[in-house]
């Protein structure tokens, strides 16, 4: 079974730019999570989504956005870009039956902002 | 205020023998426990989980022990292995909640 892929790896964009991410589940899971990771913070919760819809949301502004399609595919859109939102984006994919819980994360795609 | 702590920075192991990571929570309402293992600059590798209605789970080299009322959970690596060398993650998942918590990690090295 393939494991969950983000697209594109890595990009590199300007303040004031904005910036899709995509990211396609395993196949079965019906959710999708994003996650901030950097050096200072660690790993924050951006979002989650469960059948096209966004159940949570971590704290970061509004300039942070998502989406997921029919497929369970999902995208992330970041608007007017900071220097601060430099980091690596990790999408992950999760799978609950039962007594079962499992999350797998994707590779990730490194954005650079200048 | 962390929900998730692995008070352990750092742990040194030598090949063969077992490595124990330990993480305890404070929130009772979690319904799942999860281990990672982690590179730098990659995203963490799922590794086992628990449900918070046992009390332990094993996947070949690695087994999770939960102990719900002290709110402790561990994770034992037999034999422990020079790749195992990583940050390792516990994570907790609150089914209501959507989102993992995470422990702020632990660093194990295993010495050939």
């Amino acid at each position: 079974k393939a494991g969950v892929t983000q697209t594109p790896r890595y990009l590199i964009k300007t303040r004031g730019q904005q910036v899709t991410l995509s990211c396609s589940p395993i196949s079965g899971h019906r959710s999708v999570s994003w996650y901030q990771q950097t050096p200072g913070q660690g790993l924050q919760f951006l979002f989650e989504y469960f059948s096209e819809t966004q159940r949570n949301k971590g704290n970061f502004p509004g300039r942070f956005s998502g989406r997921q399609f029919s497929n369970s595919r999902s995208e992330m859109n970041v608007s007017t870009l900071e220097l601060g939102d430099s980091a690596l984006y990790l999408c992950a994919s999760s799978f609950l039956v039962g007594d079962s819980y499992e999350q797998y994360f994707g590779p990730g795609t490194r954005l650079t902002v200048t | 205020d962390q929900q998730v702590k692995q008070n352990s920075p750092s742990l040194s192991v030598q090949e063969g023998r077992i490595s124990i990571l330990n993480c305890d929570y404070t929130n009772s309402m979690f319904d799942y426990f999860l281990w990672y293992k982690k590179y730098p600059a990659e995203g963490p590798t799922f590794l086992i989980s628990i449900s918070s209605i046992k009390d332990k789970n094993e996947d070949g080299r690695f087994t999770v022990f939960l102990n719900k009322s002290a709110k402790h959970l561990s994770l034992h690596i037999v034999p422990s292995q020079p790749g195992d060398s990583a940050v390792y993650f516990c994570a907790a998942y609150i089914n209501a909640g959507n989102m993992l918590t995470f422990g702020g990690g632990t660093r194990l090295m295993v010495k050939p």
